[in-house]
């Protein structure tokens, strides 16, 4: 079965200084993970992706994220944290699609990150 | 359309009603899920469209929740005999290829009173 953990409920971070969410997971076969975004009141937006490549992603905003196969981790970063990064991260993880079997992603609980002045 | 829209953005109803959430996935978009957040906790998956038909609704918690999905376009998530329980926000998201990431809507905030 597939499975995500965020293992830190909140983050505390001053702004200007590197930030990092953990996730690890567990899936058979190769993994899909993505990093949210919500901010309060507002739907999830999409940050970053990792299907295949390179292990270090780019995304949105100016995160990253890091796919480590030997830990099953995929850690969301950014090097320089503002103030309006403060939110409710999402790691997400599913495995590889097969038609008509579903794409469902399985969701971790949510990292609430706040980022003080 | 240009995002995925969910009506009503808000629904306060009384419990032992029944209620009906609409999501308007992007235009094209194969792939249709719902997804409940509660309160203080992670997304919850519900059901999964591919075009009309749900090949996975191992998520719905009983028998009270239905889904269907017209023209492989609106989906509309039914909940019959509301309970307290029930509310949560309910996501829908759309996607184009299953490889690719999710765009969700906004949502439905719904209470039960």
């Amino acid at each position: 079965a597939q499975s995500v953990a965020q293992p830190e409920d909140q983050v505390n971070v001053a702004e200007g200084n590197p930030l990092t969410v953990k996730c690890t997971y567990s899936v058979s076969g190769n993994p899909y993970l993505f990093w949210y975004v919500q901010y309060p009141n507002r739907g999830l937006q999409f940050l970053l992706k990792y299907i295949t490549g390179d292990n270090l992603v780019k995304g949105s905003y100016g995160f990253e994220a890091e796919f480590n196969k030997s830990q099953t981790s995929f850690h969301l970063k950014k090097p320089s944290a503002l103030v309006s990064d403060s939110a409710l991260y999402f790691c997400a993880v599913r495995s590889m699609p097969v038609y008509n079997q579903g794409g469902k992603l399985i969701f971790g609980q949510g990292t609430e990150l706040s980022v003080k002045p | 359309g240009a995002g995925v829209s969910q009506s009503p953005s808000n629904k306060v109803t009384e419990k032992g009603k029944d209620v009906e959430l609409r999501c308007d996935p992007i235009s094209g978009h194969t792939a249709l899920y719902w997804y409940r957040q509660s309160l203080g906790q992670g997304l919850e998956f519900l059901i999964y469209f591919q075009g009309n038909s749900a090949p996975d609704k191992s998520g719905l918690p009983s028998d009270r929740f239905s889904a269907e999905r017209t023209g492989g376009s609106v989906s509309t998530l039914t909940i019959q005999r509301t309970q307290q329980e029930d509310s949560a926000v309910y996501l829908c998201a759309s996607s184009f290829l299953d490889s690719y990431g999710y765009t969700f809507g906004s949502g439905t905030r719904l209470t039960v009173v």
